[in-house]
């Protein structure tokens, strides 16, 4: 099983800064993982997919990378509404999510 | 526009059966996969499996086979998730969702509203 690894857990931003959250796959994936944002009580709403490319819809403002195993999420300018919770997900061999980042206020 | 939309709250006892309903609609119903996560309260998403209305075909996580069974309807673009004897820790939200891209399960493009479940 690919163990996928969020960091940080909570990540504490003010609004109009810039949030980085990280995703680390425990062996390679190529460009099979995307990004899900979740707000409470709220379903999961896909953000990213193919670890770069942005969903219909998704403000240009939250991007995708990668980098071997790592993969990173960055929300530019942050937003009342992305205080969220995020999840990274892989989908190269069967399907595995992070443990989740919460964004919060600071 | 694509929609999915899955059943209500359910309030069960333990032992006893169930079946959640998870619909599609707005786009091919049989050329989507469709997964199905639990939410435990408070916690993280897990990947229970996917479905493939097209010719029922199934894959189960390891942690929840044997567990569940998944099926559909296509004649009413609707897959279900059910249970046959549920057990206090099955107390969770369950999320459908349309896979993507077409006929690859990939990732999960879709979701449904999610169906609470409290089994006591």
């Amino acid at each position: 099983e690919i163990v996928m690894t969020q960091s940080p857990a909570t990540l504490s931003v003010s609004p109009g800064e810039t949030a980085t959250l990280s995703c680390r796959a425990s062996q390679g994936l190529g460009s099979n993982l995307a990004w899900y944002q979740q707000k409470p009580g709220q379903a999961p709403r896909l953000l990213i997919y193919g670890a770069v490319t942005r969903a219909a819809g998704i403000p240009a403002r939250f991007s995708g990378s990668a980098s071997g195993t790592e993969f990173t999420l960055t929300i530019n300018s942050l937003q009342p509404e992305d205080f969220a919770v995020y999840y990274c997900q892989q989908y190269f061999n069967w399907w595995t999510f992070g443990q989740g980042t919460k964004v919060e206020l600071k | 526009e694509v929609q999915v939309v899955q059943s209500g709250a359910e309030v069960k006892r333990p032992g006893e059966s169930l079946k959640i309903s998870c619909k599609g609609s707005g786009y091919s119903f049989t050329t989507h996969w469709i997964g199905w996560v639990r939410q435990r309260p408070g916690k993280g998403l897990e990947w229970m499996g996917i479905y493939y209305p097209g010719d029922s075909e199934t894959k189960y996580s390891p942690s929840f086979q044997g567990q569940v069974t998944f099926s559909g309807d296509t004649s009413i673009n609707t897959a279900y998730l059910q249970w046959s004897s549920l057990r206090a820790s099955d107390t969770a939200t369950y999320f459908c969702a349309r896979l993507g891209p077409t006929g690859s399960p990939d990732y999960f493009a879709d979701w449904g509203q999610g169906s609470l479940l409290i089994v006591s």
